[in-house]
C-alpha cells in the first residue's frame, strides 16, 4: 500500500497570505489527523477528521482550519500567515480513529513564512 | 491535561553501547503508549507501541515496557548502530472531546558515533 503523501512538500510564503496544504491517507484509512511540529513547542496537535467530520481540534486560533473529501483526502488551511506560523504540518492517517491504532505519518510540508 | 516527559538530549553513544531513553507520562484512562523516530528531513515512523499495562512492545532490538505503576514507557536497545542516530518521540493516544489524538514527549536526539 501506498504510505500518507503530502503536497506540496516545500512552500514559501510572506506574511498575510493563506495557504492551504494536501494529505491523501493511505488507502482505507478514514481518520486524519493534523500535527505542527517546530523546535520551540515541538509537535502539537491540531485537529483530526473522521468521515468528512471534524471531531477533535486542538488549541490553536481560528486561522488554522482544516476539511475532509468524502475520498479522505484532508486538507488544512491558514489565513493570515504570520512568522510563527513556519512550521514542519505533518500528517497522520489511520484506518478509524482508535485510539489503539497506529497513526502512519507522511513525510510533512515544510512551511517558511517571510 | 495529559502530557508526556523525555530525558533531554542529544544522547550520544559510541556504537554497540546499550541505549536507554527515560519517557514517563501523565494520563486518565489507560492510553496507549508509543515511541516513533525522526530522521533528518522525514516524517515520523512508528518505532513500537503499547496498548495495556505490562504489555511489550519490540522493533528491530528496540524495546519498550508499559508500565502503569511507574507510568513509564523507557526505550531501550542493548546496541546501537551508527544508522540509529535520529530524533526519538515518546507519545501517548488518549481520548479528547469526540475522539483521540497523540500527545508528545519533545523528544531525544540520539547521536551514534563510531
Amino acid at each position: 500500500k501506498a504510505g500518507v503523501t503530502q503536497t506540496p512538500r516545500y512552500l514559501i510564503k510572506t506574511r498575510g497570505q493563506q495557504v492551504t496544504l494536501s494529505c491523501s491517507p493511505i488507502s482505507g484509512h478514514r481518520s486524519v489527523s493534523w500535527y505542527q511540529q517546530t523546535p520551540g513547542q515541538g509537535l502539537q496537535f491540531l485537529f483530526e477528521y473522521f468521515s468528512e467530520t471534524q471531531r477533535n481540534k486542538g488549541n490553536f486560533p481560528g486561522r488554522f482550519s482544516g476539511r475532509q473529501f468524502s475520498n479522505s483526502r484532508s486538507e488544512m488551511n491558514v489565513s493570515t500567515l504570520e512568522l510563527g506560523d513556519s512550521a514542519l504540518y505533518l500528517c497522520a492517517s489511520r484506518p478509524t480513529g482508535g485510539s489503539q491504532e497506529t497513526q502512519y505519518f507522511g513525510p510533512g510540508t515544510r512551511l517558511l513564512v517571510l | 491535561g495529559d502530557s508526556v516527559t523525555q530525558m533531554e538530549g542529544p544522547v550520544t553513544l559510541s556504537e554497540e553501547a546499550f541505549l536507554t531513553i527515560n519517557c514517563t507520562y501523565t494520563a486518565t484512562g489507560y492510553p496507549s503508549l508509543f515511541w516513533y523516530v525522526q530522521y533528518p528531513g522525514e516524517g515520523l515512523q512508528l518505532l513500537l507501541k503499547a496498548t495495556k499495562a505490562d504489555d511489550k512492545g519490540s522493533n528491530k532490538g528496540f524495546e519498550a515496557t508499559y508500565r502503569k505503576e511507574t507510568t513509564s514507557f523507557h526505550l531501550e536497545k542493548g546496541s546501537v548502530q551508527v544508522s540509529d542516530s535520529a530524533v526519538y518521540f515518546c507519545a501517548l493516544s488518549s481520548l479528547t472531546g469526540g475522539g483521540n489524538k497523540l500527545t508528545f514527549g519533545t523528544g531525544t536526539q540520539l547521536k551514534v558515533e563510531l
